[in-house]
């Protein structure tokens, strides 16, 4: 059972436009959710994160945003640069004790066209 | 750089055999977080250790085991191992917040 959902495998956009990356949870639970950008051969590098109490969470050229009622987030990128290829992870948590593992989506696959 | 550490980068073994993974958390960060990435499967828990203990199981198998020692640094120990167990094992730290940071991965091969 996929707790963490990113149902697009793949996302291509021009360069200096918008990214929109979405994602879906299903588990009530979780309340913090972060979003990763990773190349290939590397671990995953951390973006940005948003807390549930929160709806919109910016920082630069990433901003994320929460659905609460309809369990969604969507990472927008603006402007898209040809760096930001990569594939791009949605990950939950919820606050069980002081055990914040970390429940991923399947990433997105992120191209950005010069 | 994430300012985690992982060694080594590749590992090459043969089924049957027994691997140690070593990780070496940011600076100040009390919890290690052991994950496994393989093609199917996307990034799966394995464990969590806090401060020297065991915090939270994952989909950890029994063949492995981990440890984190007093200079919290961390091992994880892959036995008996199986073509299956071929993936990329990332670890992770957080000083006990939500944020967690990254290793470059150990991508392990079985032959």
């Amino acid at each position: 059972d996929q707790q963490v959902k990113q149902n697009s495998p793949s996302l291509s956009v021009q360069e200096g436009r918008i990214s929109i990356l979405n994602c879906d949870y299903t588990n009530s639970m979780f309340d913090y959710f972060l979003w990763y950008k990773k190349y290939p051969a590397e671990g995953p590098t951390f973006l940005i994160s948003i807390s549930s109490i929160k709806d919109k969470n910016e920082d630069g050229r990433f901003t994320v945003f929460l659905n609460k009622s309809a369990k969604h987030l969507s990472l927008h990128i603006v402007p898209s640069q040809p760096g930001d290829s990569a594939v791009y992870f949605c990950a939950a948590s919820d606050s069980g004790g002081s055990n914040y593992k970390l429940t991923f989506g399947k990433g997105t696959l992120l191209t950005v066209n010069p | 750089d994430s300012g985690v550490t992982q060694t080594p980068k590749h590992l090459i073994t043969a089924t049957g055999q027994r691997v140690t993974l070593r990780c070496s958390p940011r600076s100040g960060d009390l919890s290690v977080y052991w994950y496994q990435q393989s093609l199917d499967q996307g990034l799966q828990f394995l464990i969590q250790y806090y401060n020297g203990e065991e915090r939270a199981k994952g989909n950890i198998l029994e063949r492995f085991s981990a440890q984190q020692f007093p200079d919290l640094h961390s091992e994880l120990n892959l036995s008996s191992l199986e073509l299956g167990d071929s993936a990329l094992y990332f670890c992770a730290s957080s000083v006990g917040g939500r944020d967690m940071f990254f290793g470059p991965g150990t991508r392990l091969t079985v032959l």
